[in-house]
């Protein structure tokens, strides 16, 4: 079955440290990639995607993700995070022409000032 | 508005209640998605129009959840005898028509089964 795994629940980082967010899949077939991101009391919003072409996809607010196939993996990284960042993060995928997205349980991060 | 709207944002029913969700797309959006999101839990899809015919309704978890969206924009989830385990945040989303668009949340109704 098509899943969406994320392991890390709970990250705390201090600001200014580097992150990354591990996100595995398993699909077959050609599969679209992306992380959303939730601010507290904000709904979900795309912060990156990757459909095709180069494997390193940059996002918004300094955020990438690296595609690798023979992983299956699209990890989430920042090289200095901020306060802000404070949020819930989630990975999803879904097949080439299929409209379903299918989440992970997603990635709480908390940012110590 | 600009955004996905969904109402109400807080329902609190009696376990057997019928229950309606409603959700407003982004004008222009053809393609709409309810997901549902339990505590600790990412989203989880529901089912997906496009235009007004549920194109996927696989995710529905069983016969007392329907959805409709007759006029093909705004859309509404019902669900019947609710129960406990129906308890959760009733996502959203719109998306323009090509399914590499970006998918645009409303903020989602919350539904407690007591």
């Amino acid at each position: 079955a098509q899943s969406v795994s994320q392991h890390n629940h709970h990250v705390i980082l201090s600001e200014a440290a580097s992150l990354e967010l591990g996100c595995n899949y398993s699909y077959g077939g050609t599969v679209n990639l992306f992380w959303y991101v939730q601010y507290p009391g904000q709904h979900l919003q795309l912060l990156l995607k990757y459909f095709s072409g180069d494997p390193l996809v940059k996002g918004i607010k300094g955020f990438e993700a690296e595609f690798i196939k023979s992983k299956f993996s699209f990890n989430l990284r920042k090289p200095s995070v901020q306060w802000s960042d404070t949020a819930e993060y989630f990975c999803a995928a879904s097949n080439f022409g299929n409209e379903k997205l299918t989440f992970g349980t997603g990635t709480r991060l908390t940012i110590i000032p | 508005g600009a955004g996905v709207s969904q109402t109400p944002s807080n329902k609190v029913t009696e376990k057997g209640k019928y229950v309606e969700l409603r959700c407003d797309p982004i004008s222009g959006h053809t393609a709409l998605y309810w997901y549902r999101q339990s505590l600790g839990q990412g989203p989880e899809f529901l089912i997906y129009f496009q235009g007004t015919g549920a194109a996927d309704d696989s995710g529905l978890p069983n016969d007392r959840f329907f959805a409709v969206r007759p006029e093909g924009s705004v859309s509404t989830l019902k669900i019947q005898r609710t129960e406990r385990g129906d308890s959760a945040v009733y996502l959203c989303a719109s998306r323009m028509g090509s399914n590499t668009g970006e998918l645009f949340f409303g903020e989602g109704s919350r539904l407690t089964v007591l």
